[in-house]
């Protein structure tokens, strides 16, 4: 299995532009998550899917940001409008049922800049 | 659990020396404790974790113990190397129906040869 797969790996963009971040999970994991990374704030999940379905979007900042998973290999994170603030790494995790018995696989993530 | 508290924030030790990092979180129901490593610039990687029922697991050079009385659960590297330097991270997951793990705010290791 080559993992959790996301692209693009480095996205610069202008403000106000729309970014759509990409990942496919791995094979079988019931669980996507979104995660995002800044030094200030750690690891922040933004929201995550059971088998397709958004269970907890309790973390997305606010409306500018949308995720969604149409099928059980491929979910979108996107920003629109982006602003300098959204710059991060934004990872993308999968995993099994039951948490418990196997944690997290972490993709590559994405590195955005927005200028 | 939605609170987890780890500590040193940053650790720099000689190498052969060991390292302990140590969380503590709140939700008694937590059971389930990962802890995942970061290199620079590369994802979280699952190093080792353990289970309420277990006190403590060892894999080679690493360690994790568990006090649930206490609310915290350390990990220890023993002869550390170089390649040891990196952001470590704590996480808990209390199981029910929010089905995510809350992670600390990471631990920079640095290994000085």
């Amino acid at each position: 299995d080559a993992g959790v797969i996301q692209s693009p790996r480095h996205e610069v963009t202008e403000m106000g532009q729309e970014v759509t971040l990409r990942c496919k999970p791995i094979s079988g994991h019931d669980y996507l998550f979104w995660y995002r990374q800044t030094m200030m704030r750690g690891l922040e999940l933004l929201i995550y899917f059971n088998n397709n379905v958004p269970i907890d979007d309790s973390g997305m900042p606010e409306d500018r940001f949308s995720a969604k998973m149409p099928n059980a290999s491929f979910s979108t994170l996107k920003i629109q409008p982006s602003e300098p603030r959204d710059s991060a790494v934004y990872f993308c995790a999968s995993s099994p049922a039951p948490l418990g018995n196997y944690g997290y696989t972490f993709g590559s993530g994405t590195r955005l800049t927005v200028v | 659990g939605e609170n987890v508290e780890q500590h040193p924030s940053t650790l720099s030790v000689q190498e052969g020396d060991s390292a302990v990092i140590k969380c503590t979180y709140s939700d008694s129901a937590s059971n389930y404790f990962p802890w995942y490593k970061q290199e620079l610039g590369k994802r979280p990687q699952l190093i080792i974790d353990i289970r309420s029922n277990v006190g403590e697991k060892k894999d080679q050079r690493i360690a994790v113990t568990l006090n649930k009385t206490a609310k915290h659960f350390s990990l220890h590297i023993t002869e550390t190397q170089p390649e040891d330097s990196a952001v470590y991270f704590c996480a808990e997951y209390s199981g029910g129906s929010n089905y995510k793990l809350t992670f600390g705010k990471g631990t920079l290791l640095t290994v000085n040869p």
